[in-house]
């Protein structure tokens, strides 16, 4: 089992939509968790940090539930510059040392 | 926030031959990584480049293949030794900033081993 996981997608969505990516994490350890952004040939960077709370920022809007291990990202009013590729990040046992999902893909069309 | 840079941006190589890496960050960062991305996949941690000592390799490098150096705070070499084909990649540096966690990344080296 992969130590975080994600659907890859591609998920294709109408501008304005609201759109919802999950991803799971096995190292129970974990105690900071991220969504980073990466566009096509680009190098990451973070999107938000994710908080036990469930934060927010403008249209997105990112949740942790530590129990069932699972973080979630949900984008609301889709615009054609949110298509890129959303990397689920998790840090090894509360060290810097992060791992990273094999990314979710969106592509947002007129 | 830090900004980076990596040197070259992009190589063509011939197989065997070994290609130096260089990563500047624009301020005293406390950790630096050296990253793989193959195409299509997501990122590879090859090891944490420690200041002033051996760096720190994950599972599956080795300093033969991946020498990387730290002289300072703020600098870092990967060397991608004995190229093979299998090598072609993008080689990403980062380096963590003032929140825990939060890795700033360079622009990447894509790097083609024919």
């Amino acid at each position: 089992r992969k130590e975080v996981e994600q659907d890859p997608g591609p998920f294709n969505v109408p501008e304005g939509a609201t759109v919802a990516f999950n991803c799971t994490y096995s190292n129970s350890a974990s105690q900071s968790f991220f969504w980073y952004r990466q566009d096509c040939r680009k190098e990451p960077k973070l999107l938000m940090s994710v908080y036990s709370s469930g934060n927010e920022d403008g249209r997105f809007t990112a949740q942790l539930n530590r129990a069932s291990q699972y973080i979630s990202l949900l984008i609301r009013d889709s615009k054609l510059s949110d298509s890129a590729t959303y990397l689920c990040v998790v840090n090894r046992n509360a060290g810097n040392m992060l791992t990273f999902g094999g990314g979710t893909r969106l592509m947002v069309k007129p | 926030s830090a900004v980076i840079s990596q040197k070259p941006s992009r190589d063509i190589c011939q197989r065997g031959t070994s290609l130096t890496i260089q990563c500047q960050v624009d301020s005293q960062v406390t950790m630096m990584f050296w990253y793989r991305q193959q195409p299509g996949q997501s990122l590879t941690l090859i090891a944490t480049a420690n200041q002033g000592s051996e760096a720190t390799y994950e599972s599956g490098f080795v300093i033969d293949k991946f020498p990387i150096s730290r002289p300072n705070l703020t600098f870092s070499t990967l060397t991608v030794s004995n190229m093979s084909p299998e090598d072609s990649s993008i080689y990403l540096c980062s380096a963590i900033g003032q929140g825990a966690g939060e890795q700033y990344f360079g622009p990447g080296t894509r790097l083609t081993v024919t």
